[in-house]
């Protein structure tokens, strides 16, 4: 089964706040990776982090790799009504829990409303 | 560069019936791979190519799943028999590169619903 726990499940905010979630493990991860999903489509990666206590900007999104490697956050400012959708985490576990690069684990992932 | 295509989007079918799914990566990307998604869930593994080789399986497809990808460019997975338990949304993605930790990009998902 799944090994990421995200939180929160589903978040409501106003357009213009800043919003965070996170993501953790009781695995090791060598690779954490943020995508965002819009209904009836895949999903497209948003940041890659590669190393423990990596910090990523990517526009208003920023994302941090944990250093114990077992968690990840990533925050959203400014929201736009065009954020809705859900955030999921993911990584390929470490190969000493199983796992292997090419293998993704993804979590359950955090809905976002946005209302304008 | 047109990303991952995949083919059908959606697909009813009877239980029992066989279904196949294509999924095409993107130009020059050597790894292929087949994720389920059901409901309220994230993507789950199922089997990654490398190349024309299937070098992975999950313990989720089962004898009645099968996944190929003859000349190393498209790919098709195949269901027999469906049941209900196989409804949802099945997702390619492909990577290029040897370390596998390039980056994965996703299609958008054939969506299966079986009666």
């Amino acid at each position: 089964g799944q090994q990421l726990n995200q939180s929160p499940q589903s978040m409501f905010i106003q357009e213009g706040e800043d919003v965070s979630m996170n993501c953790t493990s009781s695995s090791i991860f060598n690779t954490w990776l943020w995508y965002k999903q819009d209904p009836g489509e895949g999903p497209v990666l948003l940041i890659a982090l590669y190393k423990a206590g990596e910090l990523t900007s990517n526009g208003r999104l920023t994302a941090q790799f944990g250093i114990t490697r077992k968690d990840s956050f990533l925050n959203i400012s400014a929201s736009i009504p065009s954020d809705v959708g859900i955030y999921f985490c993911a990584g390929p576990l470490a190969p000493n829990s199983g796992g292997s690069n090419y293998k993704l684990t993804f979590g359950k992932g955090t809905l976002l409303t946005v209302n304008p | 560069d047109t990303g991952v295509s995949q083919d059908p989007r959606h697909k009813i079918t009877k239980r029992g019936q066989n279904v196949t799914f294509r999924c095409d990566p993107i130009s020059e990307h050597n790894r292929l791979y087949w994720y389920r998604q059901t409901l309220g869930q994230g993507p789950e593994f199922l089997t990654y190519f490398q190349n024309e080789a299937q070098l992975e399986k999950s313990r989720l497809l089962s004898d009645r799943f099968s996944a190929e990808r003859p000349k190393g460019s498209f790919s098709t997975l195949e269901i027999q028999r469906t049941e209900q338990g196989d409804s949802a949304m099945y997702l390619c993605a492909s990577s290029r590169g040897t370390s596998g930790l390039e980056t994965q990009y996703f299609g958008p998902g054939t969506r299966l619903l079986v009666l």
